[in-house]
């Protein structure tokens, strides 16, 4: 049972937007923590998406975008693509455990 | 660039301990903090830990207090994890990452550790 909710999967036409969800609490990111947002394509290493909520390392395209409010977040992701296809984790903070993960989302890209 | 080159594989039984490297490269080692992160298979990722190479304080995960430690080398750049007490659900890939400020930005290439009779 992780801290952060996700949902399991989601799934999009290639084109699509989608979104995948993060739900916390008062204690992570209700708390003003920021959430931060990790691609995991199969046989490679994890890789920061979205870092400050909604921020993008250099390299990330801008079809990738986050969002927060509240204490949830979101992670959209525009003009779907075939390698897309990954599952995708969010991270915050919390005042009891310290850093926490969600327990990731699978894309699938129809 | 940045780099976080860590140890190999490892497989251990029940009760032993490992100790997993992580040699960083291409920053100044002390700028950053280091955590560590595992995945067992088939499972999400989860957070184990993390050290301050210069303030030379620890986190660790509630569910790993006791038996993990993080201690790190400042004249190599170095960070190592170490397990004790083995069990079978201790089997994952393990990775050392970069943390500047409670987020990942550079992943080492992971050590799997299989902890088997």
């Amino acid at each position: 049972q992780s801290v952060l909710t996700q949902p399991p999967s989601v799934s999009g036409a290639p084109g699509q937007r989608v979104t995948i969800s993060c739900t916390g609490s008062t204690s992570n990111i209700g708390a003003g923590f920021d959430v931060h947002w990790y691609q995991h394509l199969p046989g490679t290493v994890p890789k920061l998406l979205i870092y400050g909520n909604n921020n993008r390392p250099s390299g990330v395209p801008g079809r990738f975008s986050g969002y927060k409010s509240g204490t949830s977040a979101s992670l959209a992701i525009t003009g779907l693509q075939a390698e897309d296809e990954a599952d995708y984790y969010c991270q915050s903070y919390d005042n009891s455990l310290s850093i926490v993960f969600g327990g990731g989302t699978k894309l699938t890209v129809l | 660039q940045v780099q976080l080159v860590q140890s190999g594989a490892e497989v251990k039984k029940p009760g032993a301990s490992v100790k997993v490297s992580c040699k960083t490269s291409g920053y100044v080692f002390t700028t950053s903090g280091i955590s560590w992160v595992r995945q067992a298979p088939g499972q999400g990722l989860e957070w184990v830990g993390w050290v301050s190479p210069y303030y030379h304080r620890t986190d660790y995960a509630r569910n790993l207090r006791g038996r993990v430690t993080m201690t790190t080398d400042t004249s190599t750049g170095t960070a190592y994890m170490e397990l004790t007490n083995l069990r079978s659900d201790d089997t994952a890939m393990y990775y050392c990452v970069r943390d500047p400020n409670r987020h990942f930005d550079y992943w080492g290439q992971g050590t799997l550790v299989t902890v088997s009779s």
